[in-house]
């Protein structure tokens, strides 16, 4: 099965920041990847997919690169509303997903 | 709009089988553009892919759940279903679901359901 590792685990950062996370597939996965953003209590919410395309909806300041192995996540300019878990995702192994650990990022 | 609502018990015995549904509106469950799924995710915890359920019928799930997964659409309801027998406590979590666009991220999903298993 395909893993995904995610770094790293927590980050604190300031409103303004520029943040870049990481997600590691164990096996070349192409571009099959997605990210998604959660806040307490409520459901995931869809970013970015195929590596770097943004949904509908989301902000020019996510931004999603990479292929095979390696992939980030890059929030430029941070705001409040950001401040949330993000969670990768691998569809390489279609019709079977796995996620990955998650990156929480904080207010310093 | 498309909107996906969980429902079913929030307490379930060890050992019983829980059961969820999920109501679907602004598409169709039979359109073969998507397809349909459950993920879980313990409190404080991350997200755990539990299976999908596709336009023809077809049904995939997480092999670490070793087949206690069942996974049913009712169309004439426009919604899916989720039954997840042998429960222990490792099973208590929020529970998702969610509409998968084919090739598959997941791009709409319902707000959750907390189901506890109590021994």
């Amino acid at each position: 099965a395909i893993q995904l590792t995610q770094s790293p685990p927590s980050l604190s950062a300031s409103v303004g920041d520029r943040v870049t996370l990481t997600c590691r597939a164990s096996q070349v996965i192409g571009i099959s990847l997605a990210w998604y953003q959660q806040k307490p209590g409520k459901p995931p919410k869809l970013l970015i997919y195929d590596a770097s395309s943004l949904e509908i909806g989301v902000p020019s300041r996510f931004s999603g690169s990479g292929s095979g192995t390696d992939f980030t996540l890059t929030i430029t300019s941070l705001q409040p509303e950001d401040f949330a878990t993000y969670y990768c995702q691998q569809y390489e192994s279609y019709p079977l997903f796995t996620f990955g650990p998650g990156t929480k990022v904080d207010i310093k | 709009q498309v909107q996906l609502q969980e429902s079913g018990p929030g307490l379930v015995k060890a050992s019983e089988t829980l059961s969820l549904r999920c109501s679907v509106s602004g598409n169709s469950i039979t359109d073969g553009s998507y397809y349909w799924g459950w993920i879980r995710q313990p409190p404080g915890k991350g997200l755990e892919w539990i299976g999908s359920l596709y336009y023809s019928g077809a049904t995939y799930h997480n092999p670490s759940l070793k087949s206690r997964v069942i996974i049913s659409g009712d169309t004439s309801k426009n919604d899916f279903s989720l039954k997840l027998n042998s429960v222990t406590a490792a099973d208590t979590a929020f529970y998702y679901c969610a509409r998968g666009a084919y090739g598959g991220s997941f791009d709409i999903w319902g707000q959750g359901t907390m189901v506890t298993v109590s021994s």
